[in-house]
């Protein structure tokens, strides 16, 4: 089986301050990993996601990721924020084979302040 | 344009009142499934599908119903609505062999 926890429910940051979005996971067998966005009123947007290869990845809107496998953990992360990154995120992994299911965290609602 | 279409986009019923989502995709993805999104919960599973007349339950399956006829389409039936199944649903639909789900814009839905 596999979790995925999000200890942040709510991070608030001012405007072109970084931001890091914590993510980790437990799995007994390989898993995918994927950051999504999700802007008020509206659907989920795949943000980046780590299949395989290097362990830092880039997504939109310049946010970037790195897994780390020792620590089981998936941390979001971006430079500089702007007020339209406000929004809630989650980190959800998926196995690598065997099922096509998703299991998600439950969340974190980033707020940029001006 | 590859999308997933979810309607209605916001529903008010009342309890007990058959109600049914639908959900299309145009990818010819074989795999479906339905989450709810509810405050702290994250997305949970209601219902999967791997491919025409498969389906299974997931995680929360507790007074839903699906149906896949059509590789395209998905419904979600709620066949007696109860206030806590007020919440927002979401349909996604990957392709076989895909790393990759497309969600729908979401269904808000409120059951007096």
């Amino acid at each position: 089986a596999q979790s995925v926890t999000q200890l942040d429910s709510q991070v608030p940051v001012f405007e072109e301050a970084p931001v890091e979005l914590r993510c980790n996971y437990s799995s007994s067998v390989s898993v995918y990993l994927f950051w999504y966005v999700q802007y008020p009123n509206q659907g989920l947007q795949l943000l980046l996601k780590y299949l395989s290869g290097s362990t830092l990845v880039k997504g939109i809107n310049g946010f970037e990721a790195e897994f780390n496998k020792s620590q089981t953990s998936f941390h979001l992360r971006k430079p500089s924020v702007h007020i339209s990154d406000t929004a809630e995120y989650f980190c959800a992994v998926t196995p690598t084979s065997g099922t096509y299911k998703y299991i998600f965290g439950t969340g974190t609602r980033l707020k940029v302040l001006a | 344009e590859a999308q997933v279409t979810q309607n209605p986009r916001y529903l008010i019923t009342v309890t007990g009142k058959k109600l049914t989502v639908t959900c299309s995709q145009n990818m010819n993805h074989e795999y479906m499934s339905w989450y709810r999104q509810d405050p702290g919960l994250g997305l949970r599973q209601i219902y999967y599908s791997m491919n025409v007349e498969v389906t299974d339950k997931g995680d929360v399956p507790e007074g839903y119903k699906v149906s896949r006829k059509e590789k395209r389409n998905f419904p979600l039936i709620l066949e007696s609505p109860s206030p806590n199944q007020t919440s927002l649903y979401f349909c996604a639909s990957r392709g076989q062999g895909s790393t990759e789900a497309f969600f729908g814009q979401g269904t808000r839905l409120t059951v007096v």
